[in-house]
């Protein structure tokens, strides 16, 4: 268990809905990280937050965003959903920044139909 | 810009056999470096760390790795391997860009192990 928690773990929904995935980083944790994992993109890094705000950006789709609240929990939002969408998306947090040791929650699978 | 390649999407080995892993990393400036390894239906959990200290990293499970700056290198080994060991192990660069750390992860190697 590496203290990071994602909900919900399963998510099914249809093409052009909306959905909204939690992340609850570890204790003291300040940086949150995602990541979508997909058979054919693999890992791909979305977006970082640090202590409330936006630190790195890296493949995220406009219409994917995503915030950290002032208790460190992060919530991905992903809209005018697609197929493509259908993906395992990753939440990570780490003490400060990225030179730090990254723990994994156990994901939350998206499936699009 | 830093980048990640880790050479061999899938890698088969004998049970018993030395595992080798191999990445190579790009980046401007000393990097730290990292392998992570997912076992199915599971998140990423970190095997080793480089920092700049030592060269060779020891990790868990009897996985180790040597940071090769001429070479670029930091390929992950293990003497014997064992059947708990299939996975997939993505290496990692992080590094300065644009006055923050930024974190790079290879494409992953997928290790099956052969009874």
């Amino acid at each position: 268990d590496s203290g990071v928690t994602q909900t919900p773990k399963h998510l099914i929904t249809a093409t052009g809905q909306r959905v909204t995935l939690r992340c609850s980083p570890r204790s003291g944790d300040l940086s949150v990280y995602w990541y979508q994992q997909s058979l054919d993109q693999g890992l791909q890094f979305l977006i970082q937050y640090y202590n409330g705000e936006e630190r790195a950006k890296g493949n995220i789709l406009e219409r994917f965003s995503a915030q950290q609240f002032p208790d460190l929990h992060s919530e991905l939002n992903l809209s005018s959903l697609e197929l493509g969408d259908s993906a395992l998306y990753f939440c990570a947090s780490s003490t400060r920044q990225s030179t730090d040791t990254q723990y994994f929650g156990p994901g939350t699978r998206l499936t699009v139909l | 810009a830093q980048s990640v390649t880790q050479l061999g999407s899938h890698v088969s080995v004998s049970e018993g056999a030395l595992v080798l892993l191999r990445c190579n990393y790009s980046s401007s400036v000393p990097p730290y470096l990292f392998w992570y390894v997912q076992y199915p239906n599971q998140g990423l959990q970190l095997l080793l760390k480089y920092t700049s200290a030592a060269t060779l990293v020891k990790g868990i499970n009897g996985f180790e790795a040597e940071f090769k700056k001429s070479e670029t290198s930091f390929h992950l080994t293990k003497p014997s391997a064992h059947m708990s060991d299939a996975a997939e192990y993505f290496c990692a660069v992080s590094s300065p860009s644009g006055g923050y750390q930024k974190v790079t992860f290879g494409t992953g190697t997928k290790l099956q192990v052969i009874p």
